[in-house]
């Protein structure tokens, strides 16, 4: 089973901030959170990971709470372009391996 | 960087055949490489964790002789589909884990497999 529970869609209005949350209350102490997404019939997309601290690249935020039992994926100015489904994942603790939960399908609205 | 390629993008074959699907890391080297489908309006489903120069470990309910996984190198897996059938047809994607630190998992573009 997943180790994240996230909301199954959301919808955000072109140019305006899209903040995706992710729930991970088991995650254990030396794990990351990764967030990817999937455009569809394409394979997903790396966005961002972290650890304990809020992280920024090109493409988005993450912001993780101080008890690392939730994060926030922040896209800061969404397009059209980012209307896909986004994953927020743990990796199965002692393994490399990502199970993936059902995500969330964000769509941008013109 | 970190850019994972499979060929084909997408195969039509008829039921009873083979069908061979490679996946490429392309510029970093990937002990671990993983192998996922996805059925359509699902999410991707893990089928089995490929390591350079040894078995593949294989999810609970993945038939280890019908998807035969092959890692050779530390650039290449390969996934065979035996004999296939019309429930094989699904969305394949492979996966190359880059060692960061984090691990990140990098994906391919994925193989659509229709099976006639």
């Amino acid at each position: 089973d997943a180790k994240t529970t996230q909301p199954p869609s959301m919808d955000c209005a072109e140019g305006r901030a899209a903040n995706l949350p992710c729930n991970h209350s088991t995650i254990s102490g030396n794990e990351y959170v990764y967030w990817y997404r999937q455009i569809h019939s394409q394979g997903p997309q790396y966005i961002i990971h972290g650890l304990k601290n809020n992280e920024t690249n090109e493409m988005a935020s993450l912001i993780i709470t101080e008890d690392r039992k939730s994060s926030t994926l922040i896209l800061p100015h969404a397009t059209l372009r980012d209307t896909a489904v986004y994953y927020c994942i743990v990796r199965v603790e002692g393994t490399y391996k990502y199970i993936f939960g059902t995500g969330t399908r964000l769509k941008v609205l013109a | 960087g970190a850019v994972v390629s499979q060929h084909p993008s997408w195969v039509i074959c008829k039921s009873g055949t083979s069908v061979k699907i490679e996946c490429r890391s392309l510029d970093f080297q990937a002990t671990t490489m993983f192998w996922y489908r996805q059925f359509p309006k699902q999410s991707l489903m893990l089928m089995a964790t490929s390591n350079e120069g040894s078995k593949a470990t294989y999810e609970q309910g993945v038939e280890k002789d019908k998807f035969l996984i092959n890692h050779a190198s530390l650039t290449l897996s390969t996934l065979t589909v035996t004999s296939a059938h019309p429930e094989d047809s699904s969305f394949y994607i492979c996966s190359a884990n880059r060692a960061t630190g984090a691990e990140t998992q990098y994906f391919g573009p994925g193989t659509r497999l229709l099976v006639l």
